[in-house]
């Protein structure tokens, strides 16, 4: 079974530029998360999907943070503008389930390291 | 606020030896409790995981114990080895938030030769 699919994986912006990363999930997988991984620290969650809907965006920055999931398969996570302390790794993982133990049983793909100068 | 709270930062074990991480949370509502480990350049991977009915849960070489009275929670790794070398994150969720992950600080584990 494949994992979780990210690319870019490293990526150098400027800041105030936009940068935009992409997540294809473990087919089948109907819950998909984006979290946010600063160096030194566990994982945040910025944003949590439930096939096209969102079930949890508290802690996603809207002003300059946008997300969405293509025909519940697919997602891309954007910044714009970008500012130095967004510099960090975005990890995007899934989980089969909706409800339950399936959806606490998180995969991880290998994340995108991105450096803001 | 840090929902919960992992020590040691960094950790250094002989080959052989057992490697002990504890976390402590405060919010009676979790639920779920995993571990995961994370290697560098790679995200983090589900090792273990417990429900708070349970008082410990072995696979293989790692434990978790589990105490919910203190609200703590540990991770053992018996025999440790050097391919045990990793970040390990504990966590935790909540039914109410649908799988929202919690996690804490992680710890920098070491396992010499």
């Amino acid at each position: 079974e494949a994992g979780v699919a990210q690319s870019p994986r490293y990526k150098i912006i400027e800041k105030r530029q936009s940068v935009a990363f992409w997540c294809n999930p473990i087919s089948g997988h109907a819950t998909l998360y984006w979290y946010q991984q600063i160096l030194g620290q566990g994982p945040k969650l910025l944003i949590q999907f439930q096939n096209n809907g969102v079930v949890d965006d508290s802690q996603l920055p809207k002003d300059r943070f946008s997300a969405e999931r293509l025909k519940g398969v697919d997602s891309t996570l954007k910044i714009q503008p970008a500012k130095l302390e967004d510099s960090a790794v975005y990890l995007c993982a899934s989980s089969s389930g909706t409800s339950g133990r399936l959806i606490y049983e998180q995969y991880f793909g290998p994340g995108t390291r991105l450096t803001v100068t | 606020q840090q929902q919960v709270k992992q020590s040691p930062q960094s950790l250094i074990v002989q080959k052989g030896g057992i490697s002990i991480i504890n976390c402590a949370y405060e919010n009676t509502a979790f639920d779920y409790f995993p571990w995961y480990q994370q290697f560098p350049g790679k995200g983090p991977a589900l090792l273990i995981a417990i429900r708070p009915d349970v008082s410990e849960k072995k696979e293989g070489r790692f434990t978790i114990s589990f105490n919910k009275s203190a609200k703590q929670f540990s991770l053992h790794i018996m025999d440790s080895q050097p391919g045990d070398s990793a970040t390990y994150f504990c966590a935790a969720a909540r039914g109410s938030t649908l799988g929202r992950l919690y996690f804490g600080r992680g710890t920098q584990l070491t396992v010499w030769p």
